[in-house]
């Protein structure tokens, strides 16, 4: 069973860089695209962006200028760096997997994330 | 971008009773090349991800109950869940594929009237 878990700081300063990774077990990184996808509380699913296996990726262009997605196949793990962030960026951030047909059937749990001084 | 439109927002059914949520995109999402609606239904309940319930438009994930069918072509959608049960309450959301940004509708609430 695929499992994947995001990690990273639940609290960004306005201006700074929001970092998350998410680390996926139970299966391989190596196949698939690998998405990020984030929920305002109480407001719909944005997709952010995807990234390949091979590095290859597709970004949401109102965020493409302060998005990059970076993967490690050696450790199983795929990256978000959002930078420049504002309030409006406050959400919870969830990576997923993009499946062969299209969408997402495997979600991490999500994470929080608030952008406050 | 394409963007997708869910109608209504919210909507309560008696329990057993069928619930039906639109989806409409600003331009087709069929590849003509396989014939494939590139169209996923997810359900979200409070504090969960999403889940997959639909993709292709019309085929349901496996292990999705079949009283939930996805309908449609091109430009306009339906989720149909015919005998609505009350494990069901839940946020619906359609999503394309079609091209990036794989945009998600609004959501639509719905509620056991």
């Amino acid at each position: 069973q695929v499992q994947l878990q995001e990690s990273g700081p639940g609290l960004v300063k306005p201006s700074e860089t929001l970092s998350l990774t998410c680390t996926v077990s139970g299966g391989s990184i190596t196949s698939y695209y690998w998405s990020w996808i984030r929920q305002p509380a109480g407001k719909g699913l944005e997709w952010l962006g995807r990234i390949y296996y091979s590095g290859s990726s597709d970004y949401n262009p109102s965020l493409k200028s302060r998005l990059t997605l970076s993967i490690d196949t050696s450790k199983n793990q795929f990256s978000l760096k959002l930078n420049s962030v504002t309030a409006a960026d406050t959400a919870v951030y969830y990576c997923a997997r993009e499946s062969a047909r299209p969408g997402v059937d495997y979600w991490g749990q999500g994470t929080l994330v608030t952008v406050s001084s | 971008d394409i963007v997708m439109t869910q109608s209504p927002d919210s909507l309560a059914v008696s329990l057993g009773e069928r619930a039906t949520i639109n989806c409409k995109s600003s331009q087709s999402v069929l590849y003509s090349s396989n014939n494939k609606n590139y169209l996923a239904w997810y359900q979200q309940k409070p504090g969960q991800p999403p889940k997959l319930l639909i993709y292709w438009a019309s085929t349901r994930e496996s292990g999705v109950p079949d009283r939930f069918s996805g309908s449609g072509s091109g430009t306009d959608f339906t989720l149909t869940i015919s005998g609505l049960q009350a494990e069901d309450v839940a946020v619906y959301y359609c999503q394309h594929y079609y091209t990036t940004p794989a945009t998600f509708g609004q959501g639509t609430r719905l509620e056991i009237k």
